[in-house]
């Protein structure tokens, strides 16, 4: 089967460092997206890796190791604006997204 | 660029009645998604078309839904007869080239009473 799991609610102060894990198993692998979903909002994409390692983006950085079948979001110097629910997501068979259950993410002051 | 547009945003009806969710992709992406999302389920995938064509429907739950794409503007997913199940956030999405990076519309928020 192909499916995502990551863990369903994380907790952090401001400014400070949080990471949010995402293993996947998947028939071929094409890369692992993230998106951003603030409650009554619509997702929104955060990133993408193909390749192994680290993209930077401002605050926001994502990981990935194929050979771990592991990627992660980096979220730092934390704002409250930032407390949303985190998908990861990866293209399964015929291409299409198969999304995560998502992240629950809390900033609190 | 005014993004994904979707109508309705709310959508109240009562059971057995034809619901009809419409959504305008960004000009220029080849791709459009139609998405349902539940707290019991997440967010499903229903349909995707490319360059209007429905590519894999495996994701819509039986035959009372369908979705068409007459043209490049423009989608529609209809459900007849609906049923309280069906009470949910439907998002169309669109991208470009791949399917990794895609663009939400602000989604219909259907109940069925």
């Amino acid at each position: 089967g192909q499916s995502l799991e990551q863990p369903s609610e994380v907790t952090a102060v401001e400014g400070a460092i949080v990471q949010i894990n995402c293993t996947y198993q998947t028939s071929g692998f094409y890369g692992l997206s993230w998106y951003q979903q603030h409650d009554g909002g619509a997702p929104t994409f955060l990133s993408y890796n193909a390749l192994d390692g680290l993209e930077e983006t401002g605050r926001f950085s994502s990981f990935l190791s194929r050979s771990d079948s592991y990627g992660y979001l980096l979220l730092q110097e934390l704002q409250m604006k930032d407390s949303a629910s985190y998908f990861c997501a990866a293209p399964g068979n015929n291409r299409k997204l198969i999304w995560g259950l998502g992240t629950s993410l809390a900033v609190n002051p | 660029d005014a993004g994904v547009i979707q109508s309705p945003r709310h959508e109240v009806t009562e059971m057995g009645q034809e619901v009809t969710l419409r959504c305008k992709p960004i000009s220029g992406h080849d791709y459009l998604f139609w998405y349902r999302q539940t707290m019991m389920r997440g967010l499903e995938l229903l349909i995707y078309f490319n360059n209007n064509v429905p590519i894999d429907d495996s994701g819509m739950p039986e035959d009372r839904f369908s979705a068409k794409m007459p043209n490049a503007s423009f989608s529609t997913l209809k459900i007849q007869p609906s049923e309280p199940r069906d009470s949910a956030v439907y998002f169309c999405a669109s991208s470009q080239i791949t399917e990794y990076e895609q663009y939400f519309g602000p989604g219909t928020r259907l109940t069925v009473t």
